[in-house]
């Protein structure tokens, strides 16, 4: 069954320095989305991404937050000079097109700086 | 603005019972979708089942099932025969309308199956 990948699972970091945290989507799908959620709280929505630009993006995701989809099956979250406040579990999502709803989520990047 | 609310910080239930989350929610909307995911202690997020506002029977999926009330704009899961693997916390979510359809969600339920 086709699922969506993340990688790393685990990245380190120390504060100030970029990050890039990676998916690959499945393949057909057309829709793709980065979801983060601090320890002990709700997942939220930071952007959404389809036809190789930003749909939308939450108050979360400012000028530090950029994506990119470099080839044809990686998408990419980069952060750039991150803070302690940016530790958190970061999820890729993908759903297939207009007509279907299910977002598929990867397992997660937990990204911790210290 | 979408607003999702699970008041149940933390549930229990023995096995083999069933069991029903509570999810409410608020929107502006007429068209929107609604959704149940698990989140094991693994860290995963899980699908488990959707709702479209239009409707008009409750989703159901296996041992789980929506008990979708519009008017009261409730969308509560529904675990029948709880089992030892349903331990983990569950997230209500709804979908915007517009073409993104980004996820909005509530805060969760840790539900605790006991044996």
């Amino acid at each position: 069954e086709p699922e969506v990948t993340q990688t790393p699972s685990h990245q380190v970091t120390q504060m100030g320095q970029e990050v890039i945290l990676r998916c690959v989507p499945i393949s057909n799908h057309l829709y793709f989305y980065w979801y983060r959620q601090i320890l002990g709280q709700k997942v939220e929505f930071l952007v959404s991404f389809y036809n190789n630009e930003i749909s939308e993006k939450s108050e979360i995701f400012d000028d530090q937050f950029s994506v990119e989809r470099p080839d044809g099956s990686n998408f990419t979250l980069k952060i750039r000079s991150t803070k302690l406040e940016d530790s958190a579990m970061y999820f890729c999502a993908s759903r297939e097109d207009p007509s279907y709803n299910e977002q598929f989520f990867g397992p997660g990047t937990r990204l911790t700086v210290l | 603005a979408q607003k999702i609310t699970q008041t149940q910080p933390g549930m229990f239930v023995q096995e083999k019972e069933a069991v029903t989350l509570d999810c409410t929610y608020d929107t502006s909307d007429q068209s929107y979708g609604l959704f149940w995911y698990k989140q094991p202690s693994s860290g995963e997020m899980i699908f488990l089942i959707y709702q479209g506002s239009y409707d008009e029977q409750n989703a159901t999926e296996g041992r789980y099932s929506l008990n979708f009330q519009k008017a009261r704009k409730s969308a509560n899961l529904v675990i029948s025969a709880s089992q030892l693997g349903d331990s983990a916390m569950y997230f209500c979510a709804m979908r915007t309308s517009g073409s993104a359809r980004q996820l909005t969600f509530g805060s969760g339920t840790q539900l605790t199956v006991l044996p």
